[in-house]
Formats: structure tokens, sequence, C-alpha cells
């Protein structure tokens, strides 16, 4: 079935610890996104990609990385977990980063950092 | 940066029509989206206006008017299953998704 796979669906992480959650997506978009979703605040934007070979911040870069070396995957590493990334990451993809393109989202990956 | 509001909650009855409304105030504008999110679930898209007026797909309706900075999703016919948190996006002027922070929609019998 196409679309976007994250994983882990679950992960308790201990503070501290490194952490990467994986993002496959096989519709060739070129755009993918990372958000996170807290209680009251609804998604927000981590980092984003354009296109292959490009990233950029979102609104709430800190304590985040991601690398997009080919179209498909678009990896979201946690250097230093801290309390504070406890949430649900939802990674997205689109056709464009412009124009009408929609957002597909995978099914998220709930984070804790005890 | 972007601002997007719209109610936490709305409580309405099997066959009902609901409103939700969203307001926003962004920099640049290119388009406003509506998703339905369940819980536990993924949002999945249900429709995007970039002009004024109103877009109908079915039960569900979508208005936008650019001057007002204001939208509404209209609901109709309303069922167990659209139980649900309904999330307002926008999409500003650097082409960057931005979400409000959903209104949770209860469906009674």
């Amino acid at each position: 079935i196409a679309g976007i796979t994250q994983a882990p669906t679950s992960q308790i992480l201990a503070a501290g610890r490194r952490m990467t959650l994986r993002c496959t997506q096989d519709m060739r978009h070129n755009a993918m996104y990372w958000y996170r979703q807290d209680l009251g605040l609804g998604l927000r934007l981590i980092h984003y990609s354009n296109t292959a070979g490009t990233t950029g911040k979102g609104e709430v870069p800190d304590g985040y990385s991601v690398s997009r070396a080919n179209t498909d995957d678009f990896p979201l590493t946690l250097a230093s977990a801290v309390p504070s990334q406890t949430s649900v990451y939802f990674c997205a993809s689109s056709p464009s980063s412009e124009g009408h393109g929609e957002l597909f989202f995978g099914e998220g990956s709930r984070l804790t950092v005890l | 940066g972007q601002n997007i509001d719209q109610p936490t909650e709305m409580t309405a009855t099997e066959g009902a029509i609901v409103q939700i409304n969203c307001t926003y105030q962004t920099s640049g504008f290119n388009g406003l989206f509506w998703y339905q999110q369940h819980a536990g679930e993924a949002p999945t898209f249900l429709s995007y206006n970039v002009l004024d007026g109103l877009e109908e797909k079915g039960r569900f309706s979508s208005f936008l008017s650019r001057s007002k900075g204001y939208s509404y999703l209209l609901l109709k016919e309303l069922q167990m299953k659209d139980s649900a948190s309904y999330l307002c996006a926008v999409r500003g002027g650097d082409y960057k998704l931005s979400f409000g922070a959903g209104t949770t929609v209860t469906v009674r019998a």
C-alpha cells in the first residue's frame, strides 16, 4: 500500500539518550515534513525538506536534526532527548512545496522521554 | 508567523449540522486546508480553499473569505463517525502549512 511509513510506532526513552525516528514514503513526493502534536497546541512544524538534499527549520527546531539523502527517506534525530520532547511525531509529504499539494501524513510515532 | 484560531470543542446531535469557524492572521496566503483527525490516528485531508467562496464535497463544505481572514467547515447530516478533531491549516507566504489547535466535535445519538 502506497503511503508514508513511520517507525517506531511508540517508544519510551530515557532522558539524554539519542533517538532517530524513521520516515519513508513511496509516493515520490518532493517535499517532506516533521510535525509534533501536543494537546492544546496542535501540529507544529519541526523541520522540512522541499527536495532531496535540502532541509530547513520550522517553528520548533531546537533539539532536533534531519537529513534528506534521497527522495524517500526523512529521518528525525533527537541528539539528547529531554522530557519536553515527549509528544506524538508525524511525518508528512506533499508532491511539491508549493501550489495546491495537500499533505499526506504517516500514522505517527508516540515518544515518551522519562 | 501565523495565528490561527478555532473553537476547542463542539457537540452536536446525529443528523444535525455543525459549523466550525476558523480565523487566521498570516504573513502571505497560499491556501487554507481542513483536515480530519480521529483519536489516535493521522490527520486526513478534507478540503482546500484558495479563492473566496464555498467548496462543497458531499456532506462537507468549506468556505473562505480572504479579506476577513475567515473560513468555516460545515458538516451536514452528522453521523457518529464524524466524531473527531477538525484541524484548520493555512499555507502562508513561505508555503509552509501552519495548523490551528483543532476543534473536537462530539456527535451524540
